[in-house]
């Protein structure tokens, strides 16, 4: 069974920039949603995809936009960055059905200058 | 809006004994309430996971336990060992979003000295 795997692991860009950030889910599962969390912070959810559709969106601007791919890859794009996106970006894949479980990747850290 | 309060902030334990952390939500929608464990450069892993119509569960050393009327929720470690020592998240969800949209509490560092 592969596990959640996310590229690239660490990330250095400059404020006003774009950013990519990719996700491959788990073998089997169909959901992917991503979480920021900042330093010394719990994880904050950005949005869910399912069926390549957004399926839930937390408190984040419209320039945090993502994609989910028919293999159930998932990127998260980011748009004019600003010193305060600075976080680890996790992303999580699920079935979904209840009571399944999140099962989170080892993040992307992402600092913006 | 912090929807989910957790404290301590950080605790230290003695090898052996018990490790308590407490969280405590204000959205009466919330019906599953998750622990994760994350270690330093890893992303959270599930821990134990409960819902409203149990007041404990229990897996090995680890204990919830759930108070409804007062909307706490509570991890007990029970024979806290040294490789417990990471950050520990509680988390709560709604029912329309599934399991999936999770509100997180703020973390409590759990170092167990030997």
């Amino acid at each position: 069974e592969t596990g959640v795997t996310q590229s690239p692991t660490h990330l250095i860009k400059t404020r006003g920039q774009q950013v990519t950030l990719r996700c491959s889910s788990q073998s089997g599962h169909n959901t992917v949603s991503w979480y920021q969390q900042a330093l010394g912070q719990g994880p904050q959810f950005i949005f869910q995809y399912y069926r390549e559709e957004e399926n839930g969106r937390g408190n984040f601007p419209p320039r945090f936009s993502g994609l989910q791919f028919p293999n159930y890859s998932s990127e998260l794009n980011v748009n004019a960055l600003e010193l305060d996106d600075s976080a680890l970006y996790l992303c999580a894949s699920s079935l979904q059905v209840a009571n399944s479980p999140l099962h989170f990747g080892n993040g992307t850290r992402l600092t913006v200058t | 809006q912090q929807q989910v309060k957790q404290s301590p902030q950080s605790l230290i334990v003695q090898k052996g004994g018990i490790s308590i952390i407490n969280c405590a939500y204000e959205n009466t929608a919330f019906d599953y309430f998750p622990w994760y464990q994350q270690f330093p450069g890893k992303g959270p892993a599930l821990l134990i996971a409960i819902r409203p119509d149990v007041s404990e569960k229990k897996e090995g050393r680890f204990t919830i336990s759930f108070n409804k009327s007062a909307k706490q929720f509570s991890l007990h470690i029970m024979d806290s060992q040294p490789g417990d020592s990471a950050t520990y998240f509680c988390a709560a969800s709604e029912p329309n979003f599934g399991n999936e949209k999770l509100t997180f509490g703020t973390g409590t560092r759990l170092t167990i000295i030997p």
